[in-house]
Parts: C-alpha cells; structure tokens; sequence
C-alpha cells in the first residue's frame, strides 16, 4: 500500500468553525488531490496540486482553500464549515500524470458540521 | 448528462456467478481507470487502461475505444468481490492530471 494517510479520520464540528483536514504521503509523489465523496455523486476534485506552493482549483472548491509547503504534506481547509460540507473526503497522490498512472487513496475522514 | 455513466447502478449475485460492470463516456480519452471501493470506505485502483484488455486475477478489464466503452468482468465471483466499483477517466480535453468519475456499481455477491 502507498504510504498516505489522512487526519483526523473522523470529526464533527459546528457551522462556522474552521476545519484543517491533513493529507501525509511517504512516496514523494509529485501530484497529490482531495476529493469529495456524496450519495449521488461520483468522488469529485476540490483541489489539487502538482507540487510544492502549486496548487489549483477542481469543480468544487468554493468554500475550500488549500495549502502545500511540503511535498509530503497537503493540507484542506473549510474557513468556516457548512452543513453542506458535510461529506466523506480523499486525498490522493500519483507520480505522474493520470494518462500514465494510477492515483493512491488515503482511508478518507468523515466530516460532520452540524 | 455525466460524461462517465456506469450501468448497472445496483447489482446482486450468486457466488461464482460471472459479473459484468459497464462504463460509457462522452469524452476522448487518454486513459481509463476501474477503482473498487470496499464498505468502510478505502478506495483502491484494479485497473488503469487506454487500450485492449487487462487481465488481473479474477479480474478482467476491457476498453473500447472508437465505441467510448469499457467493462469490468468479475468471473467465478465471491463475497468478498462486494463493493462499489467506479469507473474514471482520464479526459483529453483537460490535460492529464484530472480525473472525471462515474458514480459507481454497487456489486453485493451472496453465498
């Protein structure tokens, strides 16, 4: 398995707070993502980045910012979480482009904003 | 309309029965990816493919690409192949570091 992990893995918070999730990979993949996952809805791109302080926008990513300082590490923020972020998210990595290889999925966290 | 549309969406069996995923997409394509997604969330890639057929284990992909097709082919089935299974593509239009996702088979294999 590639080495990626997601925290926290599970977590409720209220409308209004701000949320960090933290996406940690050990591969030194150049291309990591986050994902949303909704009943309904294939898994859908926030954000991604395709390298240190490079990042760009997905179809989803109002309401979201992102960060990478790191290679190993990408970090999604909700400024101030809504009920409708509530969602199962992913992170993933790949080496190379997707026309070429095959992403790597964290284990995900469940977040709840009541 | 979805650009990636799996049929069926829900799908049961009988263990050591052969199953069939299929995904269509409107998109031209560089590549196309079949991931499985185990109750409990984890998500994993089978397959990556962008001709042909690949064969891993009990698994079968299989790509066409003047019809814009592909299947997933499960024989001799098993409990433990109960999951979602969700087809990706690699679209051309955007470059090559995205992927469009269908929603996913819903697959449960009974003993």
């Amino acid at each position: 398995d590639a080495g990626i992990t997601q925290s926290p893995r599970h977590k409720v918070t209220e409308t209004g707070t701000p949320v960090t999730l933290r996406c940690h990979q050990t591969e030194n993949h150049r291309y990591m993502y986050w994902y949303r996952q909704d009943p309904g809805h294939g898994l859908r791109l926030i954000h991604y980045s395709y390298g240190v302080k490079d990042t760009d926008k997905g179809e989803v990513s109002d309401g979201y910012s992102v960060s990478r300082s790191k290679t190993e590490d990408f970090l999604l923020t909700l400024e101030s979480a809504t009920s409708s972020q509530t969602s199962v998210y992913f992170c993933a990595i790949t080496s190379s482009p997707l026309s070429t290889d095959t992403q790597y999925f964290g284990p995900g966290t469940r977040l709840t904003v009541l | 309309k979805n650009e990636v549309e799996q049929s069926p969406q829900n799908l049961t069996a009988q263990e050591g029965e052969f199953i069939t995923i299929n995904c269509s997409y409107s998109v031209g394509i560089s590549a196309l990816h079949w991931l499985q997604q185990h109750p409990g969330g984890g998500i994993v890639s089978l397959f990556m493919l962008s001709s042909g057929k690949k064969k891993h284990g009990r698994l079968i992909a299989t790509i066409n690409i003047q019809e814009k097709h592909s299947s997933l082919h499960i024989t001799a089935s098993h409990p433990r192949d109960s999951a979602v299974y969700i087809c990706a593509v690699t679209p051309l239009r955007v470059g090559t570091d995205k992927l469009i996702f269908g929603t996913g088979t819903r697959l449960q294999v009974f003993p």
